[in-house]
């Protein structure tokens, strides 16, 4: 069966660090990749979404993820956080030409951005 | 404009009882979701419509039954509420995936459920 893992499970960064969150998917198919982020308290937000062409994407925020399909992963990266970025980071799959648009959510990441 | 809305945000409720989770959006999707995220933030999905049509029915208890009067609006009914199905419940929508391609899902802001 499909499945997303999200090796980092909680991660303490002080400002300006620069992040990485892994996202490992199991699926050997086209794919479509999401990220979404959920701030304390709200619904889920797309940060950034990969369908086809330039793996490296971009996305809102100061966000990118770069897709490398030998590894399976789609890892989201930013070069400084701020402490609004203290929210939980899910890494979500899609399989590319399914029937249906049924998402796959990894475990998500629990970031804390210390001031 | 709050694109997915759902009422109510949070719902306390004794075992046993009946509930519904109401789900309304305002982007003209066709396509509509219910995801639960439990305790731990895993989030997974139980069902999904399009044009009020349901084309996603994960493993879920019967007990559970989505209904989706218009394409705009998906609501849950829970019967017989379990301990178990405390949890966040969120609602989405996309377009049809059919006419447009993989394409993002909007969510809602959560119905957090707390059954005692």
């Amino acid at each position: 069966a499909q499945s997303v893992s999200q090796h980092n499970h909680h991660v303490i960064l002080s400002e300006a660090a620069s992040l990485e969150l892994g996202c490992n998917y199991s699926y050997g198919g086209t794919v479509n990749l999401f990220w979404y982020v959920q701030y304390p308290g709200q619904h889920l937000q797309l940060l950034l979404k990969y369908f086809s062409g330039d793996p490296l994407v971009k996305g809102i925020k100061g966000f990118e993820a770069e897709f490398i399909k030998s590894k399976f992963s789609f890892n989201l990266r930013k070069p400084s956080v701020q402490w609004s970025d203290t929210a939980e980071y899910f890494c979500a799959v899609r399989r590319g030409g399914g029937a249906t648009n049924k998402l796959i959510f990894g475990t998500g990441t629990l970031l804390a951005v210390q001031p | 404009d709050t694109a997915v809305s759902q009422t109510p945000k949070y719902l306390v409720t004794q075992m046993g009882n009946d509930k519904s989770i109401k789900c309304e959006q305002n982007l003209g999707h066709d396509t509509m979701y219910w995801y639960k995220q439990d305790s731990k933030k895993f989030l997974k999905i139980m069902f999904s419509y399009n044009n009020k049509e349901l084309i996603i029915n994960e493993t879920v208890p019967n007990r559970f039954s989505p209904k989706s009067p218009d394409k705009a609006h998906l609501n849950l009914h829970i019967n017989s509420l379990e301990l178990g199905d405390s949890a966040v419940y969120f609602c989405a929508s996309s377009q049809d995936l059919r006419t447009s391609g993989a394409n993002e899902q909007f969510f809602g802001p959560g119905t957090r459920l707390t059954v005692l």
